[in-house]
C-alpha cells in the first residue's frame, strides 16, 4: 500500500530559526514528489521534485528529493510568522493518483 | 489562471441525506481528485479521475461514489451521510504533460457537516 510519512507532525519555532521538514515514502512506480503550504483555505503549491539530488530554491524555502533514500526534506530558513502553516508532502505515480502526509503544522512565533 | 470552483463552501446535511459536492476545473485537465482533510490525518484520497467515465478507488472509497460524466466535472457523492463523514472536502485537478507531472490545483474546499 501507498504511503507517506511527514515529520514531525507539530513543530514550533522562533522568528529567524531555521526549519527542515521531513517526507519519506512507500509508492509503487513513483512519477514525483510535491510540496504544499496550507493556511486557511486551500494548499498553494510549493515544489515539485523528480529527479533525486537537484535542490529546487524559492526564496527562504529549499527542497531536496533522495530516490535511494525514499524522502525529500524541505528547509525554510530565517523563518517569519507568515511561514506559520501545515506543510503538505504529496506523491504521484505512474497511475494518476496523488496521495498526501499528514502534514507538518509549523507555528512561526514572534 | 488555472479555476477549480466547488459548489459550496459550507454545507450542512442531515443523517441518511444523499448528499452531491461538485467540483468544475476550467482548464482541461484529465485528472481530477476527491480529498478528505481530518486535524492529524492530512489529506485523504477518496477517488480520483484520469478520464472521463474513469474512476479509481482512492483509500477511503467507502460510503462515496463519484461520477465524471464531462471532462470538467467532478462530483463527489455521499449515498446515505453519517456523522463520521463530517470534514472538510478539497477537490483538486492535474495534468501529465509531455515533460512530465504538474502540481494539482486545489478547489476552495466544502466544509460539510452532518448532523
Amino acid at each position: 500500500e501507498d504511503k507517506v510519512v511527514q515529520s514531525p507532525l507539530s513543530l514550533v519555532v522562533h522568528e529567524g530559526d531555521t526549519v527542515t521538514l521531513n517526507c519519506s515514502y512507500e509508492v509503487t512506480n513513483f512519477r514525483s514528489l510535491l510540496w504544499y503550504k496550507q493556511e486557511k483555505k486551500a494548499p498553494t503549491f510549493l515544489f515539485m521534485l523528480t529527479s533525486s539530488g537537484i535542490e529546487k530554491k524559492s526564496g527562504r524555502l529549499s527542497s531536496i528529493l533522495d530516490k535511494k533514500e525514499l524522502s525529500s526534506i524541505l528547509n525554510i530558513t530565517a523563518t517569519q510568522t507568515g511561514d506559520s502553516a501545515i506543510y503538505l508532502c504529496a506523491v504521484s505515480n505512474n497511475n494518476n493518483d496523488m496521495r498526501f502526509g499528514a502534514g507538518t503544522r509549523l507555528t512561526v512565533k514572534p | 489562471d488555472v479555476k477549480v470552483t466547488q459548489s459550496s463552501r459550507y454545507l450542512v446535511k442531515r443523517t441518511g441525506e444523499k448528499v452531491f459536492l461538485e467540483c468544475v476545473q476550467d482548464m482541461d485537465h484529465e485528472n481530477m481528485f476527491w480529498y478528505r482533510q481530518d486535524p492529524g490525518l492530512g489529506l485523504r484520497l477518496i477517488y480520483f479521475s484520469y478520464d472521463v467515465k474513469m474512476k479509481e478507488k482512492g483509500d477511503i472509497p467507502e460510503g462515496y461514489s463519484v461520477s465524471r460524466e464531462k471532462k470538467e466535472r467532478f462530483s463527489l457523492i455521499l449515498e446515505s451521510a453519517s456523522t463520521n463523514q463530517t470534514s472538510m472536502y478539497l477537490c483538486a485537478s492535474s495534468f501529465v504533460g509531455w515533460t512530465g507531472d504538474t502540481e494539482a490545483f486545489f478547489g476552495q474546499g466544502t466544509r460539510l457537516t452532518v448532523v
